[in-house]
Order: structure tokens, then C-alpha cells, then sequence
């Protein structure tokens, strides 16, 4: 599975929208980005995934470029609930063997939004 | 809520004993995946297990096992226990094996381990 970079802090203001960057330079064609979220020690919550279209749900909104090697996830209006530390994942879809099916985590990116 | 459930919240106990995680997937769910996040680390996959048996296996130490149920929980086994298995164990599950895009995992609260 590919490697993901993300930088380990961000600051945002609460109302505003925060966009919180992956670099997946080495992420191939079947590999999805998935992004994920912890809040302080809780279980982590999915927020969302794509392959190379735009998505969007009712969390967030998931950018991928088009050369798939980065992503951004936007957070359209935060709210002081969103300080979380936020994971952005890679994996193959349909992997054969077993342990490809894992999520390999990262250390994420902490956000905080401020009020 | 997840609809993943986890017993006991925390737990503290002593060096070389054994204790059992337990977790509850959702309703539906055939597979259980446990992790393992130290402070300030990211989680690590241990196991996977779908409709009773085991799909996947990570980073487990031979003091560590799992197994899943009929009735579909699962219990993580942690024996001979060190300073350092202090951490959140997190159980997640999925609907299926876990291969399909949208065959996301959720996550439990935790079991918070203090080993003394």
C-alpha cells in the first residue's frame, strides 16, 4: 500500500473552512484514499473515500488532483467539534492477499479550531 | 455511536497477567479488526477476522490472540503482559472481508490497558 504525507498540525477558525492536505505520490491505480478521523482517544470515525472523482457527503468533501497524487479534504464550515486528528489512508481495492485488506495509519494531521 | 461495542472501557492490571478484550460488531457485520495505538502513535493492525475466521494478521505478538464467535464478537487475548502493552485497543468491523471500497470499517470506543 502506498505511503501518505500529511503535515502534523493545522489551525483553523471556527465558521471557516478547513482543507487538510495528503500528498500520495506513490499511490497506484486501484488504490483508493480513504480519510478517517479520531477525536481525543475516541475509536476513529470514517468520513469519507475516493478513487480520482470529487466526492462529497455530508461531512466533508474529498479533493483528489488529477494525477492522484495528492488529495485535500475540506471541512466546509468548522465547528469546534472537528479538533480531531485527521488520517488519510491509501488501499487497494480487492487486495489478493490477505494483508492488504489492513489500514496502514499514519500520524495525521492534529487539527484545531479555534473559536 | 458506531454501533461497535467494546468491554471493559479501561483496564489496569500488573505485569505477567492475562486479560480479555472484547468487542461487538455491528449488527450485520461479519468482520472484527483489532488495532493497537500506544501514546502518541498511530494505530497498528493486529487481526482480522470474517464469519469466524482469521482473514488478515499484523504486528500481533505470540502473546496476543483472537478469535471470533458464532454469534459473531470477538475477544482479544493478551497474556504475559509488559509495561509496554500499555494502550488503546480499538475493535472495528465491516460488512465483508474488507476488500471492497465501500466496505468501510467502524470503529468501537476502546479499551484503555494501564499495565503496571
Amino acid at each position: 500500500d502506498a505511503k501518505t504525507t500529511q503535515p502534523p498540525s493545522m489551525d483553523c477558525a471556527e465558521g471557516r473552512a478547513a482543507n487538510l492536505p495528503c500528498n500520495h505520490s506513490t499511490i497506484s491505480g486501484n488504490e483508493y484514499v480513504y480519510w478517517y478521523r479520531q477525536i481525543h482517544s475516541q475509536g476513529p470515525q470514517y468520513i469519507i473515500h475516493g478513487l480520482k472523482n470529487n466526492e462529497t457527503n455530508e461531512m466533508a468533501s474529498l479533493i483528489i488532483t488529477e494525477d492522484r497524487k495528492s488529495s485535500t479534504l475540506i471541512l466546509p464550515h468548522a465547528t469546534l467539534r472537528d479538533t480531531a486528528v485527521y488520517y488519510c489512508i491509501v488501499r487497494v481495492a480487492y487486495p489478493r492477499a490477505g494483508n492488504n485488506r489492513k489500514l496502514i495509519w499514519g500520524l495525521g494531521t492534529s487539527l484545531a479550531v479555534n473559536p | 455511536d458506531s454501533g461497535v461495542t467494546q468491554t471493559p472501557k479501561h483496564l489496569i492490571t500488573a505485569t505477567g497477567q492475562r486479560v480479555t478484550l472484547r468487542c461487538s460488531p455491528r449488527s450485520g457485520d461479519l468482520s472484527v479488526y483489532w488495532y493497537q495505538q500506544s501514546l502518541d502513535q498511530g494505530l497498528q493492525f493486529l487481526i482480522q477476522y470474517y464469519n469466524g475466521e482469521e482473514r488478515a494478521k499484523g504486528n500481533i505478538l505470540e502473546r496476543f490472540s483472537a478469535q471470533q464467535f458464532p454469534d459473531l464478537h470477538s475477544e482479544l487475548n493478551l497474556s504475559s503482559l509488559e509495561l509496554g502493552d500499555s494502550a488503546l485497543y480499538f475493535c472495528a468491523s465491516s460488512v465483508a472481508m474488507g476488500e471492497a471500497p465501500q466496505d468501510t470499517q467502524y470503529f468501537g470506543p476502546g479499551t484503555r490497558l494501564t499495565v503496571l
